[in-house]
């Protein structure tokens, strides 16, 4: 079955600090993957997504993920965190029209 | 609308009682889904619509669920005889076309509460 885990809870960061967050799939084609952001009182908000062609994909807000299909795992990255930053950040894989989301990364940006 | 909404915001219930929650998707977007997001966890599919078709409700945990999109653009998710395991937040999303490949667009979601 096709599931997504994202090992890390929550993740505190430095404002300036880099950022890296994992996610890692389960699926047996070639996956479409995604990553949302979500504040509080907010919707979903898409960051990037990758299709297929070049693995390393940029986003907006200045992030980026790299897929790497040997790891099953599509990372988000970003060199320098905002206060604004602060979020809950969740992977997802598409199947058959509908996302299967990871379980989500609470981030917490400290000055 | 520019965006997608759902009303209401927020609903708090007792046991026992029928909930009805609405979505109002983008209006040039042919498909909308309903997801639930349990405390803690990410967005679970429902069910989505393309159009007025409903052709995967695979998702709905029982037959007390259910979900319409008459005229294929508002939808409405019915949950009866509401339990204590159905408080979650309940989102919407709608896009373009039908695939994998369209961006979602996500309400903000109806926060419902089960006492």
């Amino acid at each position: 079955a096709q599931s997504v885990t994202q090992p890390d809870i929550h993740i505190t960061v430095s404002e300036g600090a880099s950022l890296e967050l994992r996610c890692n799939y389960s699926y047996g084609a070639t996956p479409y993957l995604f990553w949302y952001v979500q504040s509080p009182g907010q919707g979903l908000q898409l960051l990037l997504k990758y299709f297929s062609g070049d693995t390393l994909v940029q986003g907006i807000k200045g992030f980026e993920a790299e897929f790497k299909r040997s790891q099953s795992s599509f990372n988000l990255r970003k060199p320098s965190v905002h206060w604004s930053d602060a979020a809950e950040y969740f992977c997802a894989v598409g199947y058959g029209n509908k996302l299967v989301f990871g379980a989500g990364t609470i981030l917490r940006v400290k000055s | 609308g520019a965006g997608v909404s759902q009303s209401p915001r927020y609903k708090v219930t007792k046991r026992g009682q029928d909930v009805t929650l609405r979505c109002d998707p983008i209006s040039s977007h042919a498909t909308l889904y309903w997801y639930q997001q349990a405390l803690g966890q990410g967005p679970e599919f429902l069910t989505y619509f393309n159009y007025e078709a409903q052709p995967d409700k695979s998702g709905l945990p029982s037959d007390r669920f259910s979900a319409e999109r008459p005229e294929g653009s508002i939808s409405t998710l019915t949950i009866q005889r509401t339990e204590q395991r159905d408080s979650a937040m309940y989102r919407c999303a709608s896009s373009l076309g039908f695939g994998d490949t369209y961006e979602q667009f996500f309400g903000p979601g109806t926060r419902l509460t089960v006492l």
